[in-house]
């Protein structure tokens, strides 16, 4: 029943360290982002991808690469882990073509944390 | 530019007494403007939206919102705080002019709700 599902919930990890996040969504969107949120709980826009092509790259390090193995899918690994990087990470998606109606579902996140 | 102001970072109210979570918005174009809630250590949950269509827009939980175009706004407004409503409320513009998605994210306004 999960609609937007991420792995893993936490991450714990030593700086200089790569990891990896998943993303899936089983409800037939064509377009997946991922936002950071920050320790003040602000949100913000990292990427998004529609039907596997980058449509939003906002001025995020490049030691972040997102993938898209396909619509379903939307993967964010991080080189060379930071402490700033620690946050929480949410994946969402939605079905974009309706106008300039956007609602997204939301996963449930992933707290990364730095050491 | 496109931006959202939630005019206050945190709002605490008596379980059964009204609730108001201010927003303004500024667009260059129609936008769609949602709330969106996060409890605790979760996900963020759609609770209402409005798309151009009736101002007044119900959503989940008893919530609702008022799009007043001459004011910039988008208030959440509840009749009656239910203690399950202490959360994060986010609101959230998409602008019209765009077709990527993506959405701007206030920075949030924390509902304490005291028995």
């Amino acid at each position: 029943d999960t609609a937007v599902s991420q792995t893993p919930k936490y991450l714990v990890t030593q700086m200089g360290n790569d990891k990896s996040i998943k993303c899936e969504q089983n409800l037939g969107h064509d377009t997946m982002y991922w936002y950071k949120q920050d320790s003040k709980k602000f949100l913000k826009i990292m990427f998004s991808y529609n039907n596997k092509e980058l449509i939003i790259n906002e001025t995020v390090p490049n030691r972040f690469s997102p993938k898209s193995p396909d619509k379903a899918h939307l993967n964010l690994h991080i080189n060379s882990l930071e402490l700033g990087d620690s946050a929480v990470y949410f994946c969402a998606s939605s079905l974009l073509g309706t106008g300039n109606y956007n609602e997204q579902f939301f996963g449930p996140g992933t707290r990364l944390t730095v050491l | 530019a496109q931006s959202v102001t939630q005019l206050d970072s945190h709002v605490s109210v008596s379980e059964g007494t009204p609730v108001l979570l201010r927003c303004n918005y500024s667009s260059s174009y129609s936008p769609s403007l949602f709330w969106y809630v996060q409890h605790p250590n979760k996900g963020l949950q759609l609770l209402l939206k409005y798309t151009s269509a009736a101002t007044l827009v119900k959503g989940i939980n008893g919530f609702e919102a008022e799009f007043k175009k001459s004011e910039t706004s988008f208030h959440l407004t509840k009749p009656s705080a239910h203690m399950s409503d202490a959360a994060e409320y986010f609101c959230v513009v998409s602008p019209g002019s765009s077709n990527t998605g993506k959405l701007i994210f206030g920075q949030g306004t924390t509902l304490q709700v005291k028995p």
